[in-house]
Formats: structure tokens, C-alpha cells, sequence
């Protein structure tokens, strides 16, 4: 089946410090791939995405390279701040029933303090 | 441009009642999905329309649940009667175009639903 597991949190880190959020996926075929962010009170935002194997996505600082050979997509900034505080959603998209589905991780809470 | 809108965002009902939650999509969007988010299930997918039809309703929870999109800028998602175990975020999100293609979807601010 299609499915993705991301590392469980929080993740606690003091400003400025690297960030590494793990994803890995299982997939049927070539899915996209996305990282959302969810700020408290908020919707689901995309962060960025990639929609084939070697893409690297970055949006505000942040990265994540479609790495086929390990089925995984790992969020990286290399300074985070305060603001970035939030929880973060890794998915794929796959073909379902004619249309393109979303399968989320269970989100990761990243804590930053200053 | 608007982004996916949601009302209310904040409901607090009594078990029994009926809640209607609405959602407006992003104009020119042709897809719409509704989710629902707790901390013991995550983010569940309960349905989703395109082009106004619901194509996959597998995710609804029991009968009590029903969604309807009379046209292109309005859904909406009831529940009749309420139930405690209903306290949720629901999320609407909206999809269309190339961004459709690939999966990508643009979600609303969400409702949460409180059913004492």
C-alpha cells in the first residue's frame, strides 16, 4: 500500500540550530512528494514539494531531495527560528480511483527556542 | 487571491444537535476534499467531490455524516445528530489545474467542532 512514516517529536532545538525531519514513504509507482506546515490555530500550508525522483524542493529556507533509492524525503533547514515552530507533514500523492489521493504522516511537532 | 474558505471556525454544540459546517473553495478549482484532524487518528480524508459529484465517500465515519456540493463555490458537511466522539478539526481543501495533476492540495483555516 501507500504510506509514510515520519519521525516522532517533538523536536526541541534552540535557534539557529540544524534541523533534520526524517520521512520515509511506500509507494506503488512515482508518487509526489510534499512537506506541510501546520502553524498553531492554522490550516495545512505547503511548504514545498517534489514531483520526481532526484527533485530537491525549498521554500523559506528549508530543503528536501525525492531520494528513490531510499524512499525517503528528509526536511533540512541549516538555521531555524523561533518562528518556525510548528508541526510539520510529510505525504505523498498516489492515483486512487481516478483521482490523485493524499496519505499524510502523523506530523511532527518542532519547538524551537530563542 | 482567497485562499479555501471555512465557517464557522469555532463551534461548540450540545450532543444531539445538528452542525453543518461550509466550506467555499478556491474559484476555478474543480476538486474538494473534506478531512478531519485529532490527535488519536491524525489527518483522515472523508470525502472528496470533483466537479461537483462525490467520487469517494469511503472515509465518512457512519451515517450520521453527510456532505453535499450544490455547486462550484459551496460545500458543506453534516452531522446528524452530534456525538462527543465527533470533537474534531475539520479541514476543506481544494484542488485543480496542474497543481491537481501532481497532487497538491490548498486547504482552509479549519472548523473545530466541540459536541459536549
Amino acid at each position: 500500500g501507500n504510506s509514510v512514516t515520519q519521525m516522532e517529536g517533538p523536536v526541541t532545538l534552540s535557534e539557529e540550530a540544524f534541523l533534520t525531519i526524517n520521512c520515509t514513504y511506500t509507494a506503488t509507482g512515482y508518487p509526489s512528494l510534499f512537506w506541510y506546515v501546520q502553524y498553531p490555530g492554522e490550516g495545512l500550508q505547503l511548504l514545498l514539494k517534489a514531483t520526481k525522483a532526484d527533485d530537491k524542493g525549498s521554500n523559506k529556507g528549508f530543503e528536501a531531495t525525492y531520494r528513490k533509492e531510499t524512499t525517503s524525503f528528509h526536511l533540512e533547514k541549516g538555521s531555524v527560528q523561533v518562528s518556525d515552530s510548528a508541526v510539520y507533514f510529510c505525504a505523498l500523492a498516489f492515483m486512487n480511483t481516478g483521482f490523485q489521493k493524499l496519505v499524510f504522516g502523523t506530523g511532527t511537532r518542532l519547538l524551537v527556542s530563542p | 487571491d482567497a485562499g479555501v474558505i471555512q465557517s464557522p471556525r469555532h463551534e461548540v454544540t450540545e450532543m444531539g444537535q445538528e452542525v453543518t459546517l461550509r466550506c467555499k473553495p478556491i474559484s476555478g478549482h474543480n476538486s474538494l476534499f473534506w478531512y478531519r484532524q485529532t490527535m488519536m487518528r491524525g489527518l483522515e480524508l472523508l470525502i472528496y467531490f470533483n466537479n461537483n459529484v462525490p467520487i469517494d465517500d469511503s472515509g465518512m465515519p457512519e451515517d450520521r455524516f453527510s456532505a453535499k456540493m450544490p455547486n462550484a463555490s459551496f460545500s458543506t458537511l453534516k452531522i446528524q445528530p452530534s456525538e462527543p466522539r465527533d470533537s474534531a478539526v475539520y479541514f476543506c481543501a481544494s484542488t485543480g489545474g496542474l497543481a491537481g495533476a501532481f497532487g497538491e492540495q490548498f486547504f482552509g483555516p479549519g472548523t473545530r467542532l466541540t459536541v459536549l
